[in-house]
């Protein structure tokens, strides 16, 4: 299972572009890497998913490097709401699926 | 509204008693999963499910068991709770690509 790396924490303001990167050295070559957001009292939500290069859907962009030993998740023009805790996960959900989650790092968006 | 419903919300309970969180999912999903989640260490998983009729231990499985009858339904039980055991607990499925969790139920062993 991979074991991944995030920071702690991180701070924004309002508008501003956030990336925060995470490293999975040990991925496997069927590994997806995967990130979730959770708000207190909340279980967290899917964001965004991908293998390799570069995707980006209504929320996030996901960049991933070509050794794929890190990935960079990154949120355009951030607001208060996007104040939560961001989870990288690194694993096949069709292989066993038990992934293990991380520390995450959590987002303070200030005004 | 598709996905999962964990129930009690919340709940205290004394120590030594026994104690069963419900989790439900409407879509269908093979695998189930329950994490805890407690301050400063984050989501660890308990048990898991790939398929109705079989499960499998986590990172903390002590003093929790866990079955699937059916595909919809993964009851965690308790059998005799004890204070460490304070904490949220979610429920979560996946079909592959990635999880659906519930809003969890925070669990207070007096």
């Amino acid at each position: 299972l991979a074991k991944t790396t995030q920071p702690i924490s991180m701070d924004s303001y309002e508008g501003q572009e956030v990336n925060i990167t995470c490293s999975h050295n040990n991925i496997a070559t069927n590994d997806y890497i995967t990130w979730y957001q959770q708000f207190p009292s909340q279980g967290p939500r899917f964001i965004i998913q991908g293998y390799k290069t570069k995707v980006t859907n209504e929320v996030a962009s996901l960049f991933i490097p070509a050794d794929r030993k890190s990935s960079t998740l990154s949120l355009p023009r951030v607001s208060l709401s996007d104040t939560a805790v961001y989870y990288c996960l690194v694993g096949n959900y069709n292989q066993g699926g038990k992934l293990i989650f991380g520390q995450g790092t959590e987002l303070s968006v200030k005004p | 509204i598709a996905g999962i419903t964990q129930a009690p919300t919340s709940q205290i309970l004394a120590a030594g008693r026994r104690m069963t969180l419900r989790c439900t999912q409407d879509m269908r999903h093979n695998a189930m999963y329950w994490y805890r989640q407690d301050l400063g260490l984050g989501l660890r998983l308990i048990h898991y499910s790939n398929t109705a009729g079989t499960t499998g231990k986590g990172e903390v499985p002590d003093g929790y068991s866990v079955s699937r009858a059916n595909t919809d339904d993964f009851p965690l039980t308790l059998a005799s709770a004890v204070p460490s055991q304070t904490s949220v607990y979610f429920c979560a499925s996946s079909e592959g690509r990635g999880y659906t969790f519930g809003s969890g139920t925070r669990l207070t062993v007096v």
